[in-house]
């Protein structure tokens, strides 16, 4: 079981559809992140919200759009994607003192 | 700039120790994480390393030196269900983000 839940696990858009992929914990971490990841490559930031505020865009483009309505909530909003954007998101959640995230299983997104 | 490397492949036996290097650079480093990831499975924690010095958690020991920029990550009696990728991530900046190095493809042979 995992303490940080992504939905949906699979998702399949054209290039002009708009959907969004959730992000949930209740664990009490103020600190929540989006990560890329694509096959055989290492995690790569997107984005990083403390205390339900952006601290950090690792220059992505507006074709994501993060939220987060409050402490426990993360999604991202995906608009006009490339087929190359077509990867594993990761949803984390952690203690920004500790390095220790908890991941979702991540969404599965394909972009046709 | 920010960069941390590790070896792309390492093989082992069961029962054997393995040890995976990371050599990172970055201005304000916090500390040092390793992360374990299966095929189709999301990265989970292993260990944290802010001090120099080695901390042991059961069969795996994680050791970090600041003053050389480096860290490895040291698994004993390894088991087949070791194989999977291992990541070392420093943490580091004001907003104290995590950055991933490459990664290691672990493989434990029978």
């Amino acid at each position: 079981d995992t303490e940080v839940t992504q939905t949906p696990k699979h998702l399949v858009m054209g290039m002009t559809n708009k959907k969004s992929l959730k992000c949930e914990q209740h664990m009490g971490h103020r600190a929540m992140y989006w990560y890329k990841q694509k096959a055989k490559k290492p995690p790569e930031l997107m984005f990083v919200y403390s205390y339900e505020k952006l601290s950090i865009n690792e220059s992505v483009p507006s074709r994501f759009s993060p939220e987060c309505p409050n402490s426990s909530l993360l999604n991202l909003h995906l608009h006009a994607l490339q087929p190359e954007d077509s990867a594993l998101y990761l949803c984390a959640a952690g203690d920004a003192n500790t390095g220790e995230l908890f991941f979702g299983e991540g969404s599965r997104l394909t972009v046709l | 700039g920010q960069s941390l490397e590790q070896p792309s492949e390492v093989t082992a036996v069961e029962g054997a120790i393995v040890q995976i290097n990371c050599t990172y650079q970055t201005s304000g480093f916090y500390g040092l994480s390793w992360y374990q990831q299966h095929d189709g499975g999301a990265p989970t924690f292993l260990s944290y390393n802010a001090l120099d010095g080695l901390e042991e958690t059961g069969r795996f020991s994680s050791f970090l030196s600041r003053s050389d920029s480096y860290g490895y990550l040291l698994l004993q009696e390894l088991q087949m269900k070791d194989s999977a990728s291992y990541f070392c991530a420093f943490l580091s900046g004001s907003a104290r983000q995590l950055t991933f190095g490459s990664g290691t493809q672990l493989t434990v042979l029978p």
